[in-house]
């Protein structure tokens, strides 16, 4: 099974900063038509996860634009400029790309 | 707008058997799959499989093959969950959540507490 490795575990940014979580692939996510399904998910808390970013590095519908995805390959970035009150909860990345589909083990994002 | 709700909490006791439903709108619902996906207390998220929602095909990640049957009513657009043989580690929230090229709504999720 691939293995994602979310880094780091935890993370306490000042509202207004950067936020950047790292998602590493134990194998290539791209995929033999040359998509790479690296998805990104926020967890607010108590809710369902919602869709932030799709393919890598494309924003979901709504979802403002400080949010960047970027990578290629079995690295994987999510940033988060400006961190908002909103922006709190445990991100995962996703990957459909080898079959059984998994989840990072998740970010836990706390504002200080 | 496009919404999947899923049925009420559920306590039951090991060795017996849960159905949970995700009634889905506002979209064609054989156009897109249906995942399931696990998440225990304080922990994170775990595919559990999918299901084609055209042809009823069902794949099931390896942990949950056996007790764990993945159903549809495509005529009331709805995905179903059934586990059979409740363990305590069974005790979680389900999710389903649909998908095309990537998954992109979920239900609200089902807790299911298994406790004697």
């Amino acid at each position: 099974d691939v293995v994602l490795t979310q880094t780091p575990v935890s993370l306490s940014v000042t509202l207004g900063d950067q936020a950047s979580i790292s998602c590493r692939s134990s194998q290539s996510l791209e995929y033999s038509d040359g998509y790479t399904y690296l998805e990104w998910y926020l967890q607010k808390p108590g809710q369902s996860p919602q869709l932030l970013i799709y393919g890598v590095s494309n924003r979901f519908s709504g979802v403002p634009d400080r949010f960047i995805g970027s990578g290629s390959g079995t690295d994987f970035t999510l940033k988060i400029s400006r961190v908002e009150p909103e922006d709190l909860g445990v991100y995962y990345c996703f990957q459909a790309t080898h079959d059984p589909l998994t989840f990072g083990s998740g970010t836990k994002l706390e504002i200080k | 707008q496009i919404q999947l709700v899923q049925s009420g909490p559920e306590l039951k006791k090991p060795g017996e058997s849960v159905k949970i439903s995700c009634k889905a709108s506002g979209y064609t619902f054989t156009d897109y799959a249906m995942h399931w996906v696990k998440q225990a207390p304080g922990k994170g998220l775990k595919w559990m499989g999918w299901i084609n929602t055209y042809t009823g095909k069902p794949t099931y990640a390896d942990d949950f093959k056996g007790r764990f049957v993945f159903s549809l009513e495509a005529s009331a657009s709805t995905a179903n969950l059934q586990i059979s043989n409740l363990k305590n580690e069974d005790t979680a929230t389900y999710f389903c959540a649909r998908s095309l090229t990537y998954v992109d709504y979920w239900g609200q999720g089902v807790m299911v507490t298994v406790s004697s």
